[in-house]
């Protein structure tokens, strides 16, 4: 089964902190994905990855970045968080078109 | 822009009821998932439709793909308490360079006991 880890369950963070939030999966999937959720809006794409060292901007970008160094990890990167970054993150590693979820990282700022 | 609909947006049924979600797009995909998601967890991949017209079924889920690979729908029956939880399709398309999944803006089903 594809194991999809992610760093923290819970994260309170106060406004202007950086904010790592990391991402492990164990299937040697190329393709990775961070998502965030809130209610009303669905799963928004934030950033992805399809190999390492490589990046692409998803549709919400804005204030933040990501890094993968490596295949099995890609962690998403709060610069200065702000309180309408509080939400619920999910990282999801991609093989043939099924995307495999971490189980969400829920960050509040304050 | 490509777009994944889903209807309804809420539902609430009794226990031993029968329902269906349905997903829909003026796009056409290469594939189509579902997925559920509980309260506080990442979505959970249920299936993958590929072929126009395939029928899959796990247990008393039945899922659909339309013959033009425009549309899915989820049938779930004599539903159960379990069942709860927002269902997601997400689809893949052959119209981005990148072929890049989106995802509709899910069904939240209750079901009361």
């Amino acid at each position: 089964d594809v194991k999809v880890t992610q760093s923290s369950r819970y994260l309170v963070k106060r406004t202007g902190e950086k904010v790592f939030l990391e991402c492990v999966q164990d299937m040697d999937h190329e393709n990775m994905f961070w998502y965030r959720q809130d209610p009303g809006l669905g799963l928004r794409l934030i950033y992805f990855s399809y190999d390492v060292k490589m990046k692409e901007k998803g549709d919400i970008p804005e204030g933040y970045s990501v890094s993968r160094e490596k295949k099995e990890r890609f962690s998403l990167i709060l610069e200065s968080a702000s309180t309408n970054q509080t939400s619920m993150y999910l990282c999801a590693s991609e093989g043939a078109y099924e995307q495999y979820f971490g189980p969400g990282t829920r960050l509040t700022v304050t | 822009t490509q777009l994944l609909e889903q209807s309804p947006q809420f539902l609430s049924i009794q226990e031993g009821e029968n329902l269906t979600v349905y997903c829909n797009s003026s796009s056409v995909f290469s594939s189509l998932q579902w997925y559920r998601q509980e309260p506080g967890e990442g979505p959970v991949l249920l299936v993958t439709v590929v072929t126009g017209g395939e029928v899959k079924k796990l247990k008393r889920l039945t899922f659909q793909f339309g013959d033009a690979r425009k549309d899915s729908s989820l049938h779930i029956t004599a539903a159960q308490p379990g069942d709860t939880g927002l269902y997601l399709c997400a689809g893949a398309s052959w119209e981005t360079s990148y072929d890049k999944v989106i995802f509709g803006p899910g069904t939240s089903l209750s079901v009361i006991p």
